[in-house]
C-alpha cells in the first residue's frame, strides 16, 4: 500500500513538445505529493508539488494535474527543451512521522 | 546558503568490508534521511534521524546503520558488504519531524563494490 507507480520508464520528446509523466498510488492517508527532477551525477531536486485539495498546479512551463478519486497524479512539462532532460521521480508521503515513498522514476531525452 | 554535503563522493570497496558514508545537512535543519538508488530501482528509503535520534528505517537488513552526531551531520555505515550494495546513497535533509515533505538532497556518494 505504500508503493507509487510511475510510467513511463523513459519518455522521448521533440523540442517544443509535451511531456507527460504518471504515477499512482493506493495510499489514502498520503497528502502531499512533489515531483524531484534528477541529472546524471546529482541528487534529486525538488521540482514542484501539489497537495489533494487542488486538482492542478502550474509552475513556469510545469503542471502538475492531480485526480484524487482516481488516485492519480500527473507531471505535464509543456515545450519541452533539451535542458529538461534528465530522470523525473514522483514521490508521495503522508503527515506525520512517516517517508517520502518515491517512484521508480522516468528518464526523459528531449531531442533538439 | 550551502546546501547538503556528502563525502566521499566515490569508494571502492571489497565484498565483506566495511563502508561508513558522511553527510552534512543544510544549516537549521534537523532531520537526515539516507536513500539507496540502485540501477533501475528508484530510490530506496533507508534511514531518518532527527534531533539525534532514528524515527524509522526502511526495509534493509541490520548491517545497514547509522546515526546523527549533537550537530545534525549524520554517519551511514554498512557492514559485510555484498556486490548488490554498488550503489548511488544519497542523504537528503528537512527543517524538523514534521515538515520533512520538502527534503533536499547531496549530490551522493557512489560505492562500488567489487
Amino acid at each position: 500500500q505504500q508503493q507509487v507507480k510511475q510510467s513511463p520508464q523513459s519518455l522521448i520528446v521533440q523540442k517544443g513538445g509535451i511531456s507527460i509523466i504518471n504515477c499512482a498510488y493506493e495510499n489514502t492517508a498520503f497528502d502531499y505529493f512533489p515531483w524531484y527532477q534528477q541529472f546524471p551525477g546529482k541528487g534529486p531536486a525538488l521540482l514542484i508539488a501539489i497537495r489533494p485539495d487542488v486538482s492542478e498546479k502550474k509552475e513556469g512551463r510545469f503542471t502538475i494535474s492531480f485526480n484524487k478519486s482516481a488516485k492519480q497524479f500527473s507531471l505535464h512539462i509543456m515545450d519541452s527543451q533539451p535542458g529538461d532532460s534528465a530522470t523525473y521521480f514522483c514521490a508521495a508521503i503522508s503527515s506525520g512521522y512517516s517517508t517520502l515513498t518515491f517512484g521508480k522514476g522516468t528518464m526523459l531525452l528531449v531531442s533538439p | 546558503e550551502a546546501g547538503v554535503t556528502q563525502s566521499p563522493t566515490h569508494l571502492i570497496k571489497t565484498r565483506g568490508q566495511q563502508v561508513t558514508l558522511r553527510c552534512s545537512p543544510i544549516s537549521g535543519h534537523t532531520s537526515v534521511y539516507w536513500y539507496q538508488q540502485a540501477l533501475g530501482l528508484g530510490l530506496q528509503f533507508l534511514l531518518w534521524y532527527d534531533e539525534g535520534e532514528e524515527r524509522n528505517r526502511g526495509n534493509f537488513p541490520p548491517r545497514f546503520s547509522g546515526r546523527q552526531f549533537p550537530n545534525y551531520s549524520s554517519e551511514l555505515n554498512v557492514n559485510a558488504l555484498e556486490l548488490e550494495d554498488s550503489a548511488l546513497y544519497l542523504c537528503a535533509s528537512s527543517l524538523g519531524d514534521r515538515i520533512q515533505e520538502t527534503q533536499y538532497f547531496g549530490p551522493g556518494t557512489r560505492l562500488l563494490v567489487l
